[in-house]
């Protein structure tokens, strides 16, 4: 069984690029998460959807900051305007309603 | 609002001695879960255990058991004869029971285990 793919895993953008991260769930799984992990804050909720829909945004960004997880594809969280404060590793979760989330191996972003 | 402290932030072992990582957590919810993942160097979170807050069995697997006291609000993870292996980061992390909250970890800063030969 392949496990949440994330891709890609390492992204290198200048300040004012646009990042686009991926995550394919685990076979079976249709709820997706992402998080943000920063040197400082440890790991921080960002956005919790199901297929076409957004369930719980509270932990994204106001701005330049959105996700989607559409009914064919996988997941994906896009950061307009990157700026250094951006770069993090973002993880991707998935489970099965009401069950243990499961990562993927995370997109390390660099804003150079 | 809820929160988990992970007030070890360091530990320092030699294989074989036993170890145990503390928790403590705070959630007004009445249903709750609470979760163990473990981040080797290589940077990947990988899934331990998942706890809900009616069972306060402690659970054993393996070299790994955990100890979930509702009482004190805590939920300690323990490592027999650790091994260098077990090197990692350890995340405590709690969730709500209900709906959106359930998708939303809120995990602890972490413990970074070193295990010396």
């Amino acid at each position: 069984n392949a496990g949440v793919m994330q891709n890609p895993r390492h992204l290198v953008r200048r300040r004012g690029q646009e990042a686009r991260l991926r995550c394919s769930p685990m076979k079976g799984h249709s709820h997706v998460y992402w998080y943000r992990q920063l040197p400082e804050e440890g790991l921080k909720f960002m956005v919790y959807l199901q297929k076409e829909n957004i369930i719980d945004e509270s932990g994204m960004p106001k701005e330049r900051f959105s996700a989607e997880f559409p009914k064919e594809g996988p997941s994906i969280l896009r950061i307009q305007q990157v700026v250094r404060g951006d770069s993090a590793a973002y993880f991707c979760a998935s489970s099965v309603r009401g069950y243990e989330q499961y990562f993927g191996p995370g997109t390390r972003l660099t804003v150079t | 609002a809820q929160k988990v402290t992970q007030a070890q932030t360091e530990i320092s072992v030699v294989e074989k001695e036993d170890v145990t990582l503390d928790c403590v957590y705070e959630t007004r919810d009445t249903t709750y879960y609470l979760f163990w993942y473990k981040q080797p160097p290589s940077g990947e979170l990988v899934f331990l255990i998942r706890r809900n807050s009616f069972d306060e069995q402690n659970e054993i697997s393996g070299r790994y058991s955990w100890n979930f006291q509702k009482s004190t609000s805590s939920f300690n993870f323990t490592i027999t004869a650790s091994q260098v292996v077990d090197s990692a980061v350890y995340f405590c992390a709690l969730s709500g029971g209900y709906g959106g909250s359930q998708g939303n970890l809120i995990f602890g800063k972490g413990t970074k285990l070193s295990v010396k030969p």
